[in-house]
Parts: structure tokens; sequence; C-alpha cells
């Protein structure tokens, strides 16, 4: 099963500044890597597919990257509405896994 | 409009059986893998299921192995897990969700572009 390490746990910033997340696979998975956004009492919706392709309706200060074992989800400037959890996500091989999430609160 | 909707969730005792399911709308289910994720209360996402949009590729998570069953009728664009011999660590909610794009050759999915809203399911004595 492919392990997907997500950093740092949590993430204490103030509204209007960067953020950048962190997910490690435990092997090569290309760039068949997801990311999600979960807030509370809420279905996860999805921000990107295999690494770097933005889902329809997410806005232009979130972006992906990465390849391989290394991975980033970055928010340029967050906004209130962006203060939720955030995990990743691998569709290279079954079993599909999840990262244990990273916590974006505000400061 | 994509809609999906689960129900079927409930409080049920170890050992018990449960039928979620899944209704789906606003788009051609026939062309879409379907996807059982579930989360227990306060921990993380974990991937249940997976079905192919013919029906002919299943996948199970380890846990669930043996004991759930998932299904899709495409002509009442619904999705179905049984799920029986029901264990404690059963205990979460359950979101049906649908793949990010339409299936093709050579594609196992595994992106999930649109979440129900999850039905709860309690195993307890």
């Amino acid at each position: 099963e492919i392990v997907l390490t997500q950093s740092p746990a949590t993430l204490s910033l103030s509204p209007g500044e960067r953020a950048t997340l962190s997910c490690r696979a435990s092997q090569s998975i290309g760039s068949y890597l997801a990311w999600y956004q979960q807030k509370p009492g809420q279905a996860p919706r999805l921000l990107f597919y295999d690494a770097s392709n933005r889902a329809s309706d997410i806005p232009a200060r979130f972006s992906g990257s990465g390849s391989g074992t290394d991975f980033t989800l970055t928010i340029s400037s967050l906004e209130p509405e962006d203060f939720a959890f955030y995990y990743c996500q691998q569709r290279d091989k079954w079993p599909l896994t999840f990262g244990g999430g990273t916590r974006v609160e505000i400061k | 409009e994509v809609q999906l909707v689960e129900s079927g969730g409930g409080l049920v005792q170890p050992g018990g059986s449960l039928r979620l399911s899944c209704a789906a709308s606003g788009f051609t289910f026939s062309n879409y893998w379907m996807h059982w994720v579930r989360q227990a209360p306060d921990k993380g996402l974990v991937w249940v299921s997976r079905i192919k949009s013919d029906g002919t590729i299943i996948s199970y998570a380890d846990s669930v192995k043996g004991r759930f069953t998932v299904s899709r009728d495409n002509a009442k664009n619904t999705v179905i897990l049984q799920m029986n011999s029901l264990r404690a660590e059963d205990t979460a909610m359950y979101y049906c969700a649908r793949e990010s794009r339409s299936d093709s050759k050579n594609y196992f999915g595994g992106s999930a572009g649109y979440w129900g809203q999850g039905t709860l399911v309690t195993v307890s004595s």
C-alpha cells in the first residue's frame, strides 16, 4: 500500500498569507495525485487531479505541483473560506490512499 | 447539475447488515466510475470501493473485502453498497462519489470529482 505523508499537520496562518502544503508518497506515483479540501460537516471537494489539473470552479489562487514522490499544494493568498482541512490522495495503485491531512487554521 | 444522494445509513448491531444506495442525476451515469469513501468520526478519509462505468471492474479495501459488495444499475442511475457482517470499526460517514472525468480505454479512475452529502452508519450494540 502506498503511504502518503502530509506536512505540516497544522498550518497556522493569517488571511492574505501564503500557504504551502506538502504531500510525500512512499513510492513514485507519477503525477497521479489529487488534492481535496474539506470543511467541517461537509463532503470533500476536489481541488486538483493528476497533480496540477485544477478542478471546476477552483480559484486561481490555488495551485498544485509535483511528480514522483513529492507534491505541493499552494494557496497564494489565503481567503477566510480557505481555512479547512486538505487531503492528498493517490490513484496510481489500488488501494487508493489518502494522506492524513493538513489543517489550515486562522492564526 | 451533478447530484449524488446517498441513503440507507443508520444504527445497526455488530454482525448486522445495511444497504446503502446512491442516486445519481445531472450526468450520463453509465459513462463514469463510481466510488464509496468513508470517514470515521474525526478521522481521515478511506477509499472503500470502486466500480467501473460498465461494472466490469470492482475493487475493495482489504478492510471490507468479503463483507461489502458494490453494484450499479445503469438503467436506474444508482450505485449500491451492500454491507454485511458489520463491525464497530465500520462506523463512519459513507460518501458516494463520481469520477472526475468520463471513462475511457485503459483508464482506471481514482479522482473523485463530485461527492454526495454522505450517509452515517453507526455499528453499535
